[in-house]
């Protein structure tokens, strides 16, 4: 199946800690983007790639980190100076200047 | 800074009934215009696209598209319990930096 990854679906984390989230195409779509959405919230852009081994800051990208070393895969890591990480977890690729979602990765800071 | 602005609702319109939904967005190079359909804990998907003025019609939605009043609109007809979700617009300025997005608008479909 053609599509957008994203692991694990649910995250729960403890304050202080980093964690990564996944998120894997294999449409051969050359961009990706991270978005964040909180409660009652629009999206906001974290970062985004256009190619292998380039990317661009968002909006909000203090606290985050991001690679993209291979095609497929746009890896998200939330380190522990993200203020305030809870929040669902959007990563997207372009088609056509379209954007297309995954099914998100939904983490809480306990 | 781009914006782009949504009445949050709820927006309550009776089954059968056209549900009408509005956008307006501040920058004025804005180029591509979208409307994503969202259930509760689930991603965006996205409905309708539009990029010249006018009209454009999909199956029971009608994207419009006012660019000199900086304002677009989906219209739902006949409408559904399962189009009940928040509809968010989202607007491209034709850079590399993706979509900007609005609040989106809660719609309850009433049966």
């Amino acid at each position: 199946d053609g599509g957008i990854t994203q692991s694990p679906k649910y995250l729960f984390r403890k304050e202080g800690q980093n964690v990564t989230l996944s998120c894997e195409q294999n449409l051969n779509h050359d961009a990706m983007y991270w978005y964040r959405q909180d409660p009652g919230q629009g999206l906001r852009l974290i970062y985004y790639s256009q190619i292998v081994n380039d990317f661009q800051k968002g909006d909000i990208a203090e606290g985050y980190s991001v690679s993209r070393e291979k095609k497929e895969s746009f890896p998200l890591t939330v380190t522990s100076a993200q203020k305030n990480p809870t929040a669902f977890y959007l990563c997207a690729t372009v088609s056509v200047g379209e954007l297309f979602f995954g099914e998100g990765s939904r983490l809480t800071v306990l | 800074q781009k914006e782009v602005e949504q009445n949050s609702g709820p927006l309550s319109v009776p089954e059968g009934a056209i549900a009408s939904l509005n956008c307006t967005y501040s920058d004025r190079v804005s180029q591509s215009f979208f409307w994503y359909r969202q259930y509760s804990g689930k991603s965006p998907e996205l409905i309708m696209s539009i990029y010249s003025n006018g009209d454009k019609e999909d199956g029971r939605f009608t994207a419009q598209l006012n660019k000199a009043s900086q304002y677009v609109s989906l219209l739902i007809r006949d409408s559904q319990p399962s189009d009940s979700a928040t509809y968010l617009c989202a607007v491209a300025g034709g850079g590399a930096d993706g979509l900007t997005f609005g609040k989106g608008t809660h719609l309850i479909i009433q049966p």
